[in-house]
């Protein structure tokens, strides 16, 4: 069946350091792909996703490449903040968007 | 704030015991998803209604259930509860299940079984 796997954490990184989360996903047909972050306390929060091979999604200078070839959907940012410290969650959806699967998080700490 | 709102927050009940757990969608929304998340299991998929139709099951146990009501609000039932259950339960709403149709999620509701 359709699955995510994401790097296992925590990660601790220094403020303004580079940031790459691995996700790989073992999916049937074209699946979209997503990354959601979760603050303390909160809901998931969507940050990015991509329909389609070779998208780049990105946001809030989060960005990650679709590569179909590699089955992989790897997060990363060139300078992280205090403020990104979250959990970070991987995910993909079947075409019709009914289920979807979320890899098991990756607690990431920015300390200053 | 999402927009998507679960009640209880919490909810402590005992081994046995029956709950349901509440999810009203952002207005406008016709998809509800169900999920879990444990601290050994991650976030799972349960279930996802679409305008009142169910459209997708996951990893749901028979001793749980969930419907959706003609207002859109959906309840998911746990029963027999044993104590793996306690864990964040947590609703999403969608406008539709269209794959990049965004997922916005509510605050969830901890359920402890002692």
């Amino acid at each position: 069946g359709d699955s995510v796997t994401q790097m296992e954490g925590p990660v601790t990184l220094s403020e303004e350091a580079f940031l790459t989360i691995n996700c790989t996903y073992t999916a049937t047909g074209y699946p979209s792909l997503f990354w959601y972050v979760q603050y303390p306390g909160e809901g998931l929060q969507l940050l990015l996703k991509a329909t389609k091979a070779d998208d780049k999604g990105s946001n809030k200078g989060f960005e990650a490449t679709y590569r179909k070839e590699t089955t992989s959907f790897h997060l990363e940012k060139g300078s992280v903040q205090v403020s990104d410290s979250a959990v970070y969650f991987c995910a993909l959806s079947d075409r019709g968007g009914n289920q979807f699967y979320f890899g098991t998080g990756t607690s990431l700490t920015v300390i200053p | 704030d999402s927009g998507v709102t679960q009640t209880p927050k919490h909810l402590i009940t005992a081994t046995g015991q029956r709950v349901t757990l509440r999810c009203s969608p952002r207005s406008g929304d016709l998809s509800v998803y169900w999920y879990q998340q444990s601290l050994d299991q991650g976030l799972q998929f349960l279930i996802h209604y679409y305008n009142g139709e169910e459209r997708a099951k996951g990893n749901i146990l028979e001793r749980f259930s969930a419907q959706q009501f003609p207002d859109l609000h959906s309840e998911l039932n746990l029963s027999s509860l044993e104590l793996g259950d306690s864990a964040l339960y947590f609703c999403a709403s969608s406008v539709s299940p269209q794959a990049a149709s965004e997922q916005y999620f509510g605050p969830g509701t901890r359920l402890t079984v002692t």
